[in-house]
């Protein structure tokens, strides 16, 4: 079956550190791959989405991501991460048919 | 609405309580489904409709539950005979395309805590 995972299920940063956060998947053929984000009372919302194409992704608020076929990996990075960045991050991957598979999720702290 | 909008965002019910959560998605979105969450895991599929054909029902995890979305707007997930292991945060979504080889953007509503006790 299908699966997606997260390394990290909790990471605490200061203000101004880069951000990376691992996501793997199992599945050989063709994936889109997505990055959501739940900020504190809030809903899930898309961060950003591959499809095809240029492996490196840029989505909103600074973030970034690559997909890494022979690595089966899709990586969220940022630079340098702001105190409004604590939220989870959660790795979703769409494979042949309708569903999209959600990882685990990382919860990020990041302390001013 | 401007968004998808989930209706109760908590619920309390005794085992054995059979509950209803409602999911009013964006309008004119044709893709809809439903997901569970339970407490520190991810967003697990339940099942998809396009329009108000129920394509894949595979994520339902026992024939208590039961999900309908009769005029392809609206829809109700139904849980009987509530379970303690029901208990998790049930999350619509909603996208503009159908969603066969490709999708588009799931947006999410703010989910129903269901707790069963």
């Amino acid at each position: 079956a299908q699966s997606v995972s997260q390394h990290n299920h909790h990471v605490i940063l200061s203000e101004a550190a880069s951000l990376e956060l691992g996501c793997n998947y199992s599945y050989g053929g063709t994936v889109n791959l997505f990055w959501y984000v739940q900020y504190p009372g809030q809903h899930l919302q898309l961060l950003l989405k591959y499809f095809s194409g240029d492996p490196l992704v840029k989505g909103i608020k600074g973030f970034e991501a690559e997909f890494i076929k022979s690595k089966f990996s899709f990586n969220l990075r940022k630079p340098s991460v702001q105190w409004s960045d604590t939220a989870e991050y959660f790795c979703a991957v769409k494979v042949r048919g309708f569903k999209t598979i959600f990882g685990a999720g990382t919860r990020l702290f990041v302390k001013a | 609405g401007a968004g998808v909008s989930q209706s109760p965002r908590y619920k309390v019910a005794k085992r054995g309580q059979d509950v209803a959560l409602r999911c009013d998605p964006i309008s004119g979105h044709v893709s809809l489904f439903w997901y569970q969450q339970a407490l520190g895991q991810g967003p697990e599929f339940l099942t998809y409709f396009q329009n108000e054909a129920q394509l894949d029902k595979s994520g339902l995890p026992s024939d208590r539950f039961f999900a309908e979305r009769p005029e392809g707007s609206v829809s109700t997930l139904k849980i009987q005979r509530t379970q303690q292991e029901d208990s998790a945060v049930y999350l619509c979504a909603s996208s503009a395309i159908p969603s066969g080889s490709n999708t588009g953007e799931l947006f999410f509503g703010e989910g129903s805590r269901l707790t069963v006790l």
